[in-house]
């Protein structure tokens, strides 16, 4: 079965700091996509990236990257130079099936950003 | 604006009552999702549906029941109320081919029993 490991439950970093987000899965599918979403103070889920399995390309939007590797079943996500407004709950979600459906979610990381 | 729609946003139930979630999207999305999320915690499936009058469990469906009667509703059912199913209730939708954005998730149902 599906798995999605978030080991650190909550990071603490002062504005401007980097800070990554570590995400492990476990999956016997060679077809599969991951997923990061961001949870606010506000509730709502927010979409930020979705990669497929055949694509390890690292991934860079803003101050936002993702680094993808099979090799250690790992999907970690990068904020640089962090702001307040990127204080929320991430989340690492990995498909159930071949095309992005049923997503297992890790249980979260809690992210502060002090100024 | 296009999207998932929950309702209601919030409720307080006692035990033993019943209600229904409300969940429609109309972005003519296939997967349709409901999902729970306790405090603390990340979400886990309660039921889903690929298609109009198709359902399956999903890894939480004690206490629950679904239906989808159209492409656009998925309705979560409530029976007998218990302070465990105290929770923020999500619901979400998404194709069963490749598509650039994955899930759309509605704003959420927090749901109090007492």
């Amino acid at each position: 079965a599906q798995k999605v490991t978030q080991a650190q439950t909550e990071i603490s970093v002062v504005e401007k700091e980097d800070v990554t987000l570590d995400c492990v899965y476990e999956t016997r599918d060679t077809t599969y996509y991951l997923f990061w979403y961001k949870q606010p103070p506000s509730g709502e889920l927010v979409f930020l990236i979705r990669r497929n399995s055949f694509d390890e390309q690292n991934e860079i939007s803003g101050r936002y990257s993702w680094n993808f590797q099979k090799s250690t079943s790992s999907f970690n996500f990068t904020i640089t130079a962090s702001q307040v407004v990127d204080s929320a709950v991430y989340f690492c979600a990995l498909s159930e099936d071949g095309y992005g459906n049923k997503l297992v979610f890790g249980a979260g990381t809690i992210l502060r950003v002090k100024s | 604006n296009a999207g998932v729609t929950q309702t209601p946003k919030f409720r307080i139930l006692k035990i033993g009552q019943s209600m229904t979630l409300q969940c429609a999207q109309d972005m003519n999305h296939n997967y349709m999702y409901w999902y729970r999320q306790d405090p603390g915690m990340g979400l886990k499936l309660i039921y889903y549906s690929v298609g109009a009058g198709i359902t399956d469990k999903g890894e939480v469906p004690n206490g629950y029941n679904v239906s989808r009667s159209t492409t656009e509703d998925f309705p979560l059912r409530l029976e007998l109320a218990a302070p465990s199913q105290t929770s923020v209730y999500f619901c979400a939708s998404s194709y069963s081919l490749e598509g650039p954005y994955g899930y759309t998730f509605g704003s959420g149902t927090r749901l109090t029993v007492v």
